[in-house]
């Protein structure tokens, strides 16, 4: 079966400092792997995907996310946070096992940046 | 290009009514599927529709249902309300069932039971 942790509900950290949001994963078999954000009041908005080409994943506004399998991790990063950035982000695998067809999610992790 | 619609995007009911919800996927795709984001539950993924079928559904009891039209557009009806039933659902679509499809959301419609 599926499953995403998401080891933090809340991290909080200074505009201009680094961000890291983790997030361990479980699965059968090869995941895919996604993270989503969702700003107050707003839908969700995907920040990048593993897809299983690339360990090392880029995604939009400066994130990226590294697939390590032996730790079956996929943290997400950011150099510097920028106050835009606070919003919940959400750590999703892919359940396409038997054709399932949907994404199951992480709890989600608040993000804060104070200025 | 536009994105996913949803509508309505507030409403407020009372016990035991009935309520639809309406979807417009991105245009080309085949695939929708719906979710529900109620407090404290997070994100809980409701049903998968693809080419008019249902393929599958989550842990909701049948009063959740739907259909998706020839023109992928989609409907979830929820029956006999339930104070739980207040959440935030989101509709999402993708091109079909491939895991490198990513999903893509809309901006979804907040149920208030009263």
């Amino acid at each position: 079966a599926q499953s995403v942790t998401q080891l933090d509900s809340h991290v909080s950290v200074s505009e201009g400092t680094p961000v890291l949001l983790r997030c361990n994963y479980s699965s059968s078999y090869s995941p895919s792997l996604f993270w989503y954000v969702q700003h107050p009041n707003k839908g969700l908005q995907l920040l990048l995907k593993y897809t299983s080409a690339a360990t090392l994943v880029k995604g939009i506004n400066g994130f990226e996310a590294e697939f390590k399998k032996s730790e079956t991790s996929f943290h997400l990063t950011k150099p510097s946070a920028h106050m835009s950035d606070a919003a919940e982000y959400f750590c999703v695998v892919g359940n396409y096992g038997g054709s399932q067809g949907n994404l199951i999610f992480g709890k989600g992790t608040k993000l804060s940046v104070k200025p | 290009e536009a994105g996913v619609t949803q509508s309505p995007t507030h409403l407020i009911k009372t016990r035991g009514q009935q309520v639809t919800l309406r979807c417009s996927p991105i245009s080309g795709h085949t695939s929708v599927y719906w979710y529900q984001q109620a407090l404290g539950l997070g994100l809980q993924f409701l049903l998968w529709y693809d080419e008019g079928e249902e393929r599958n559904r989550g842990n909701f009891p049948p009063r959740f249902s739907g259909r998706q039209f020839p023109n992928y557009s989609s409907e979830l009806n929820v029956n006999a309300l339930e104070l739980e039933d207040s959440a935030l659902y989101l509709c999402a679509s993708s091109l079909g069932d491939s895991e490198y499809n990513e999903q893509f959301f809309g901006p979804g419609t907040r149920l208030t039971v009263l």
